[in-house]
């Protein structure tokens, strides 16, 4: 079955840095688009980050962008979210989830197929 | 910044009865990027619908999905015990950010 293994959650105090990885398991990785997407404790989802398969694009919402660096190594099969100057506001779940693209009749569809099951990340003092 | 809302924030149902949740745009976009998610306490979300209507696989087919432009349907004809969960709505695709709506859930009456 198709995998995705976040780790790399903490405490950590406002300022700091943290890095998440997400491994992949059980399918081709190099050839698949990634996401960051968080949940604050009890709230809804905000989708992060993108990165292409050959990490050439790169996107991240308005809230992390020049904090947060996402990057990958299809060798290792692996993804990663570099976080720096970490703030309160970013305590959250965070889970990495596989993008899909698809064809039908002529139409191009997109989603993120396979999610991992997060990893916690706590900034407080 | 396209906006998603849904509607109600809590659905009051009973099992066997039909759930009809709403996702509703700031501005209109492509069907081929609207998706519904389920999530369960303490689990990732679940793919259910993409472009709109399209089930994902696995997915029973009780699980329906409508709509275009701003108006967007999620329904669930027959409600399972295992279908009581918090709903996702979200606009992947085109402009960013890439947004989700705040939720539906679905609650035993």
């Amino acid at each position: 079955e198709v995998q995705l293994v976040e780790s790399g959650g903490g405490l950590v105090q406002p300022g700091g840095s943290l890095r998440l990885s997400c491994a992949a398991s059980r399918f081709t990785f190099s050839k698949y688009s990634m996401n960051w997407v968080r949940q604050a404790p009890g709230k809804g989802l905000e989708w992060v980050s993108y990165i292409n398969s050959d990490s050439r694009t790169i996107y991240y919402a308005d809230s992390v962008k020049g904090r947060f660096t996402t990057s990958r190594d299809n060798a290792k099969n692996s993804l990663y979210l570099q976080m720096n100057s970490l703030r309160a506001e970013d305590t959250a779940v965070y889970y990495c989830a596989r993008d899909r693209e698809e064809i039908l009749l002529d139409y191009y569809y997109y989603y993120m197929d396979v999610w991992g099951e997060g990893t916690t990340v706590t900034v407080s003092s | 910044e396209i906006v998603l809302t849904q509607s109600p924030d809590t659905l009051s149902l009973s099992p066997g009865e039909r759930a009809t949740l709403s996702c509703r745009a700031s501005q209109t976009f492509s069907s081929t990027y609207l998706t519904w998610f389920q999530q369960k306490p303490g689990q990732a979300p679940r793919l259910l619908i993409y472009g709109a209507s399209n089930r994902a696989t696995g997915i029973p087919d009780r699980f329906s999905g409508s709509g275009s432009g701003t108006d967007f349907t999620l329904t669930i004809s027959r409600l399972e015990p295992e279908d009581f969960a918090v709903y996702y709505c979200q606009r992947y695709g085109g402009s960013r950010p890439w947004t989700f709506g705040q939720g539906t859930k679905v609650e035993i009456k």
